[in-house]
């Protein structure tokens, strides 16, 4: 079935980086643009970066800009968050989805929290 | 960037319809999309371009978008509807294109 699973999270320190994966299956990776969202603990969900479906056209929010980086390799049908410079106001639940009049399928989201 | 704007709470008793708001400068012009989010759970789409509904989704849930307003109408509120709700649009004149409301949460009395 159509599915996304994302991976990656866990603890880090401040000013650590790490790489969240979403890997797809049940459709081709390569005909979808993608997102990234987040939730902080008790919080609302923000929109964090955009890419499009052959990776040309990328939006990053202005909360992560010049410290997160979206990308995608269709052919293992993965997509990427690239996650440095991190603070504690990034510790949320990280989510993928897949657009598609709206956001038609979302993963399950992967915790990352940034502690000392 | 575009700003949407939500109440934080809306209660209904069972069988009764529950109505949410989204408000955003304008927002007719959008295609607005609504998302259901239970505890411990990713969110869910459930109503996208204004008031089409994704496979699976009860008829119960309804939306409209006109003016200044775009509404998320749950009829015969059942137990299981008890969740946040959040509206999103996307932006194209900006280069923050997705926006989500604030969200609303609903309670079943």
């Amino acid at each position: 079935q159509v599915q996304l699973v994302e991976s990656g999270g866990g603890l880090v320190k401040p000013g650590g980086s790490l790489r969240l994966s979403c890997a797809a299956s049940g459709f081709a990776l390569r005909d979808h643009y993608m997102d990234w969202i987040r939730q902080a603990p008790g919080k609302g969900l923000e929109w964090i970066a955009y890419i499009s479906s052959d990776g040309s056209i990328i939006y990053h929010a202005d909360s992560v800009k010049g410290r997160f980086t979206i990308s995608r390799d269709n052919a293992k049908n993965t997509l990427y968050l690239q996650m440095n410079s991190l603070t504690t106001d990034d510790t949320a639940v990280y989510y993928c989805a897949r657009v598609y009049y709206g956001m038609d399928v979302w993963g399950q989201g992967t915790t990352v929290t940034v502690s000392s | 960037s575009y700003v949407l704007t939500q109440p934080p709470s809306v209660s209904e008793a069972p069988g009764k319809t529950a109505t949410i708001t989204c408000g955003g400068n304008n927002i007719g012009s959008k295609n607005v999309h609504w998302y259901q989010q239970k505890p411990g759970q990713a969110p869910v789409l459930v109503v996208y371009d204004d008031s089409d509904r994704p496979s699976g989704i009860p008829e119960r849930f309804s939306g409209s978008n006109s003016g200044n307003t775009a509404t998320l109408t749950i009829s015969r509120v059942e137990a299981g509807d008890e969740a946040d709700y959040y509206c999103q649009v996307w932006d194209s004149t900006s280069d923050h294109p997705y926006v989500f409301g604030p969200g609303t949460k609903v309670a079943v009395l």
